[in-house]
């Protein structure tokens, strides 16, 4: 597609809940990236998948995160029995290999978790 | 780990004001890039340096990047409205190394 797909792009679940949520890249992009903002702060780094690599998973911030990433295309962000601080905007971003271009964000998935 | 501070965290400017927000990091990187997100929306990509010493202009926007590359600065010249939101830095170390993103400045600008 043209830009960084997510859906959906609203997300209310109850506490303890699982929830997906999905990441669309633009199309030959090799990297996908996924962050977190919660309102009014900064971007806070969660996984990172590089073509067929190992994803780095260092910015999950506990085992109930989980992502994956099918076909070196859609990614999948997985979170298990939801909590109140898992509330925020989930980021998905996407750049072509090599360094020489920029991120293309998605709009993101506000989650609130009730 | 790698750690990208930016100051200031906060900036109001009356419109037409110049406004500069500087980013540093703990580590060398091999390349910066900065993003400008608006208000309800999300990071745009705006440039990308490479070089030590290396100075790129877009209209009134003005990117360095510092000779130990270790630090950068976004210079904005005679503010408009359409400036605000929030402008954050991101360094990348080599290799395919995920870029780690700046603390931020939110921008203000007070017609």
């Amino acid at each position: 597609g043209a830009g960084v797909s997510q859906s959906p792009s609203n997300k209310v679940t109850e506490k303890g809940k699982d929830v997906e949520l999905r990441c669309d890249p633009i199309s030959g992009h090799t990297a996908l990236y996924w962050y977190r903002q919660s309102l009014g702060q900064g971007l806070e780094f969660l996984i990172y998948f590089q073509g067929n690599s190992a994803p780095d998973k260092s910015g999950l911030p506990s085992d109930r995160f989980s992502a994956e990433r099918t076909g070196g295309s859609v990614s999948t962000l997985t979170i298990q029995r939801t909590q109140q601080e898992d509330s925020a905007v989930y980021l998905c971003a996407s750049s072509p290999a090599g360094q020489l271009l920029g991120y293309t964000f998605g709009s993101g998935t506000r989650l609130t978790v009730v | 780990g790698q750690q990208v501070m930016q100051i200031p965290q906060y900036q109001h400017v009356q419109e037409g004001e110049d406004f500069t927000t500087y980013c540093n990091s703990s580590t060398t990187l091999s390349n910066i890039q900065w993003y400008k997100q608006r208000p309800g929306g999300h990071p745009v990509f705006l440039i990308q340096l490479v070089k030590s010493g290396e100075v790129k202009k877009q209209k009134r926007l003005t990117f360095q990047f510092g000779e130990a590359k270790k630090n950068s600065s976004l210079h904005i010249t005679a503010t408009q409205t359409t400036d605000v939101g929030t402008y954050f830095c991101a360094g990348r170390g080599g290799g395919y190394q995920k870029v780690t993103f700046g603390t931020g400045t939110k921008l203000q600008v007070i017609p």
